[in-house]
C-alpha cells in the first residue's frame, strides 16, 4: 500500500526555518518525481514545488523561490522541504504527493495527510 | 503562469440531481504531439486530502465511480456527477499540469440542497 506521512510542521515565528519530511513507503521512491502542495486554512491548493528522481531538476513557485529548498534521500526514501525567511502568508497545510506514472507531466494519485506549518509571533 | 478559473463558487444540489462544474484555462492544455489534455479534477473532503478523480480531462481514476465524469478540450473543461449521492458532498478542485507552476482552480463546494 502506498504510503506517504509528511511531519515536521510547527508553530514558527516570521524570520523562522523549519524542514518538513515526507516518507514513503510502498512504492519505488527512488522512480518517483515528487511534488510539495500547500494550503492555507479554509483557502485552496496551490503547487509549492518538485523535483525529479535523483534531484539534478527542481522547479518552485515564485512565491517560495529562493526561501525553500526541495531535495530527497532515496537511501532512506524521504522527501523533504526547508523552508527559511518564514512568512505569516506561509502558513498552510503542507502536502506531498506523488505523481502518476512516475515522471513527467502527470497528476497527482496519491497524497500524503499533510502537515500544519503556522508562522505566527 | 496558467490560471485556472472555476465555475460556480459553490452549488447545491438535490441527492439523485446532476451536478456541473465548469473550469477554464487561460491557455490551451492540450499538447498536440500526444493530442492529451494535462487537465485533472479532485474531490477534498473536509480535513483530507485531495483524491484524484478525473485526468487527461477524461479519464476516470481506478475506482471512481462511472456517475462522475470529465469531458472538455483545450481551455474549457467540465466534471459532471450524474447522480448526485450524499457521499458527493466535497470541494471539487481542477488543475492544469501542462506546466509549471501547476495551477488549480479556486474550488468549487458542492452540497445537497
Amino acid at each position: 500500500e502506498v504510503q506517504l506521512v509528511e511531519s515536521g510542521g510547527d508553530l514558527v515565528q516570521p524570520g523562522g526555518s523549519l524542514r518538513l519530511s515526507c516518507a514513503a513507503s510502498g512504492f519505488t521512491f527512488s522512480s518517483y518525481w515528487m511534488h510539495w502542495v500547500r494550503q492555507a486554512p479554509g483557502k485552496g491548493l496551490v503547487w509549492v514545488s518538485f523535483i525529479n528522481t535523483d534531484g539534478s531538476n527542481t522547479d518552485y513557485a515564485d512565491s517560495v523561490k529562493g526561501r525553500f529548498t526541495i531535495s530527497r534521500d532515496n537511501a532512506k526514501n524521504t522527501l523533504y522541504l526547508q523552508m527559511n525567511s518564514l512568512r505569516a502568508d506561509d502558513t498552510a497545510v503542507y502536502y506531498c504527493a506523488r505523481l502518476i506514472g512516475g515522471s513527467g507531466w502527470t497528476p497527482f494519485d496519491y497524497w500524503g495527510q499533510g502537515t500544519l506549518v503556522t508562522v505566527s509571533s | 503562469d496558467i490560471v485556472m478559473t472555476q465555475s460556480p463558487d459553490s452549488l447545491a444540489v438535490s441527492l439523485g440531481e446532476g451536478a456541473t462544474i465548469n473550469c477554464k484555462s487561460s491557455q490551451s492544455v492540450l499538447y498536440s504531439s500526444n493530442s492529451k489534455n494535462y487537465l485533472a479534477w479532485y474531490q477534498q473532503k473536509p480535513g483530507q486530502p485531495p483524491k484524484l478523480l478525473i485526468y487527461w480531462a477524461s479519464t476516470r481514476e481506478s475506482g471512481v465511480p462511472d456517475r462522475i465524469s470529465g469531458s472538455g478540450s483545450g481551455t474549457d473543461f467540465t466534471l459532471t456527477i450524474s447522480s448526485l449521492q450524499a457521499e458527493d458532498v466535497a470541494v471539487y478542485y481542477c488543475q492544469q499540469y501542462y506546466s509549471t507552476p501547476f495551477t488549480f482552480g479556486q474550488g468549487t463546494k458542492l452540497e445537497i440542497k
